[in-house]
Formats: structure tokens, sequence, C-alpha cells
């Protein structure tokens, strides 16, 4: 069965602080993204990668970066946390282009 | 700027009867539409898709109907089930410009015993 599993279901931090937020996928998938879902603006694309050392922005990267070394593992950055940071974090996969994507259960994330 | 909607929040329904919901796009160079079911404390699973080629596309008790020309997609589900509850998802793509889908913002729908 296809699986992408986040590291953590709940995250707490401090404003400032360098917050790396991993995501791994089982199914050889080229593409992995990470999305983040707010109260009233659904999902929201932050980054995505076509292949291993590519990466995209989405709609909102301002304040994140992407690392992805190995075709499996795409992990999600906040360089310096703060408090408007504070939301659910979705990584997903897909097997190519423009097909439904696999989510994992996500990681709530706190910035206190 | 939102350029898929869904306009109703919340959505409860009785067991066994039909649960319509709907979603509006603003960008006409859409031509693939997903739903997706989110559970409580899951990541969003995929339940079905259309292709703008299609005004239908049926699976089991769940059909997605596309009105192109009105940009308005809807997912019924007949007969509605408790284990439906759930928060859904519309997303949309235009296959000519990549991969990025966007996301509405989701209806939770309840459906009563």
């Amino acid at each position: 069965d296809v699986k992408v599993t986040q590291s953590s279901r709940y995250l707490v931090k401090r404003t400032g602080e360098k917050v790396f937020l991993e995501c791994v996928q089982d199914m050889d998938h080229e593409n992995m993204f990470w999305y983040r879902q707010d109260p009233g603006l659904g999902l929201r694309l932050i980054y995505f990668s076509y292949d291993v050392k590519m990466k995209e922005k989405g709609d909102i990267p301002e304040g994140y970066s992407v690392s992805r070394e190995k075709k499996e593992r795409f992990s999600l950055i906040l360089e310096s946390a703060s408090t408007n940071q504070t939301s659910m974090y979705l990584c997903a996969s897909s097997s190519r282009p423009g097909v439904f994507q696999h989510f994992g259960d996500g990681t709530r994330l706190s910035i206190l | 700027d939102q350029q898929v909607k869904q306009n109703s929040p919340s959505l409860s329904v009785q067991e066994g009867r039909i649960s319509i919901l709907n979603c509006d796009y603003t960008n006409s160079m859409f031509d693939y539409f997903l739903w997706y079911k989110k559970y409580p404390a899951e990541g969003p699973t995929f339940l079905i898709s259309i292709s703008s080629i299609k005004d239908k596309n049926e699976d089991g008790r769940f059909t997605v109907f596309l009105n192109k020309s009105a940009k308005h997609l809807s997912l019924h589900i007949v007969p509605s089930q408790p284990g439906d509850s759930a928060v859904y998802f519309c997303a949309a793509s235009a296959r000519n410009t990549g991969n990025q889908f966007y996301f509405g913002t989701g209806t939770s729908l309840t459906v009563i015993p």
C-alpha cells in the first residue's frame, strides 16, 4: 500500500528557531509537494519537486526552503520560524505530473 | 485570489439521502478536477476525478458532474452513509501549465444516522 510518512504529528517550536519537517514516500514517486492548510484558506502549495535536487516554488514560498537529496525524502525548512507559520503542514507525492497526489497525515506545527 | 471556491463550509444530510457538494472555479484553463476526502487527524485521500473532456464520472456511490460553461463541478453521494462524514476538498489543475493543483477551502459533511 502507498505510504507517505511525515516524521512528526505535532511539533512546538519557538520564534526564530530553524525548523525541519521531514517527509518520506515509499512509492518511488518523482514528484513531491509541501502544502499548508489553514482554516478558510484550504490547502496552499509551498514548494514542490520534480526530481532529486530539483525544486519549484508554489504559491507561498516566502519564509520556507526545501531539500530533496534522495528521491524518497523531501524536507521543508523554516529558516527562522515566525508565529504566522503556525499551521498544519501536509506532504504529498505523485507518480507523474497532473495526477492525484498521495498525502501524509500532516504535521501540526505551533510556533510560540 | 482563490481560484477554486467551495462556498458552503458545512453540510448536514440524513443517512440514505443524497449529499451534493459544490465547487466553483475561475480559471478557464483548468482541465482536470479532483475530489479528496479528509478525516480528522488524517491526510486527504483521493476520491474521484474528472477530465474536461467529460461532463460526468461515476464510481460507486460517488458521481462528479462538470459544467464547463458555468465553471462549476459537484460531487453527489448517493446514498449517504455516516462513514461519509468528513471534509471534502475539490482541486483543479491546468495540465498544460504544469503540476500544480489548486484546492478549495473544503466542505465539512455530516451524515446524520
